[in-house]
């Protein structure tokens, strides 16, 4: 069966950076692609942004475009998403998703960012 | 401020029929597919209807999507208290050339 999972918990300091791992399992990684996916709390779905594993090409939202990078590693069917220059507001909790080309149709279990001095 | 425009909250009680709307323009809904995500409490959501109207395996026929032009919306018949969750509608935005949601809507069953 298709799952992914995402690495634990991360407690940030302003500025800093952080990485969260995503691991497929259950079909070909390089069939599908990535998306990557935050929700802050209380608040609704954000798309960061998506990944190719096949080609590794990118594509990301404009508002977080040139502080976040999406990489995938294929020898382990792991995906990651790095994100810098750490804000209050990047508080949130970042999912992974298999992108079938338009639908998000498995998503990871979600791994919680707190950014805090 | 969301790109795709949901209300905030819709409510019914067990076995009413609930719509959700999800409103965009021509550079999102009007020229792209519309998809429904269902949230439970504290879990990931999870796919409930792909390309305006297709459910995928597994997600009961109560639920049906439809859209028209520039809007979309969701239809949950023969509501159940396990439905009561957050609804988010998605499309790809030309513009943008990015992946836009909705703001979600909090369903309360009665």
């Amino acid at each position: 069966q298709v799952q992914l999972v995402q690495s634990g918990i991360e407690v940030k300091k302003p500025g800093a950076s952080v990485k969260v791992a995503c691991k497929a399992s259950g079909y070909n990684f390089t069939t599908y692609g990535i998306a990557w996916v935050r929700q802050a709390p209380g608040q609704g779905l954000e798309w960061m942004g998506y990944i190719s594993p096949y080609s590794g090409s990118t594509n990301y939202a404009q508002k977080i475009r040139g502080r976040v990078t999406l990489a995938t590693d294929t020898s382990t069917s792991t995906a990651y998403m790095e994100l810098r220059s750490l804000r209050s507001d990047d508080t949130a909790i970042y999912y992974c998703a298999r992108d079938l080309g338009a639908a998000h149709d498995f998503w990871g279990q979600g791994t919680l960012v707190t950014v805090s001095s | 401020q969301s790109v795709l425009t949901q209300p905030p909250s819709a409510s019914g009680t067990p076995g009413q029929r609930v719509t959700i709307s999800c409103f965009g323009s021509t550079s999102n809904i009007g020229s792209d597919d519309v998809y429904w995500y269902q949230q439970l409490p504290g879990t990931a959501p999870t796919l409930l209807i792909y390309a305006n109207d297709q459910r995928p395996s597994g997600v009961p026929d109560r639920f049906s999507g439809s859209k028209s032009g520039t809007s979309a919306s969701l239809a949950i018949s023969g509501l159940r208290s396990e439905d009561e969750a957050d609804y988010y509608c998605a499309a790809w935005d030309d513009s943008l050339s990015a992946r836009v949601f909705g703001g979600g809507t909090k369903l309360t069953v009665l």
